[in-house]
């Protein structure tokens, strides 16, 4: 049981590249998350999906896409790279329960852009 | 807007002196309330959470944390620190809605603790 996989844990990125952020779970677990954390400024919610093929908005959404296409996957897209997406990137998941959730994080993803 | 405060962004202490962070909500619904703990180059990890029931909740590594609904608070305290409780700790608010559930993190406070 791995629990939550990110990839990759480190990459620099030149101004105006794409790339895809990897995020997988195999905790059979409903909602998956998207945060970035900047330093001083705690963490900041991307996006956010309740299930397979339902996504949504979180805190600060542009310059980011997400995919939901299986339960297990969670992508997160940047298309044209810029300086501002500098930050460590942590993919999250979490059981829904009436009682509520706790959330399992991933390794996160070190991201520089140039 | 919910918004989720932890008022001091720093904290220095010596080893065995005792720690209180503070954390504070908007949402006057229901929540569910967590803290977590980054180890310098680390993932986050659950300290404690509360969902309901005793509002005195214990957790990991000697911490707690007292809910307090009248002030809409959450501090998280430990009664004498050591070295490796260095790290960062982040409050976290669950709103309980009905069109759906979001979590959104207090800003951080940074602990060093003084060998």
């Amino acid at each position: 049981n791995a629990g939550v996989t990110q990839t990759p844990k480190f990459r620099i990125l030149k101004i105006g590249q794409s790339m895809t952020l990897q995020c997988t779970q195999d905790m059979n677990h409903n909602y998956m998350y998207w945060y970035r954390q900047d330093p001083g400024m705690g963490l900041k919610l991307i996006y956010y999906s309740v299930g397979a093929g339902i996504t949504d908005k979180g805190e600060v959404p542009n310059g980011y896409n997400v995919s939901r296409s299986t339960t297990e996957d969670f992508p997160l897209r940047l298309e044209l790279a810029a300086p501002s997406q500098t930050s460590v990137y942590f993919c999250a998941s979490s059981y829904w329960r009436i009682s509520g959730l706790s959330q399992h994080f991933g390794d996160g993803t070190r991201l520089s852009i140039l | 807007a919910q918004s989720v405060s932890q008022h001091n962004h720093h904290v220095i202490l010596s080893e065995a002196a005792s720690l209180e962070l503070g954390c504070n909500y908007s949402y006057g619904g229901t929540v569910n309330l967590f803290w977590y703990v980054q180890y310098p180059g680390q993932h986050l990890q659950l300290l404690l959470k509360y969902f309901s029931g005793d509002p005195l909740v214990k957790g990991i590594k000697g911490f707690e944390a007292e809910f307090i609904k009248s002030k809409f608070s959450f501090n998280l305290r430990k009664p004498s620190v050591q070295w490796s409780d260095t790290a960062e700790y982040f409050c976290a608010v669950n709103e309980i809605r009905a069109a759906g559930n979001k979590l959104t993190f207090g800003g951080g406070t940074r602990v060093l603790v003084k060998p």
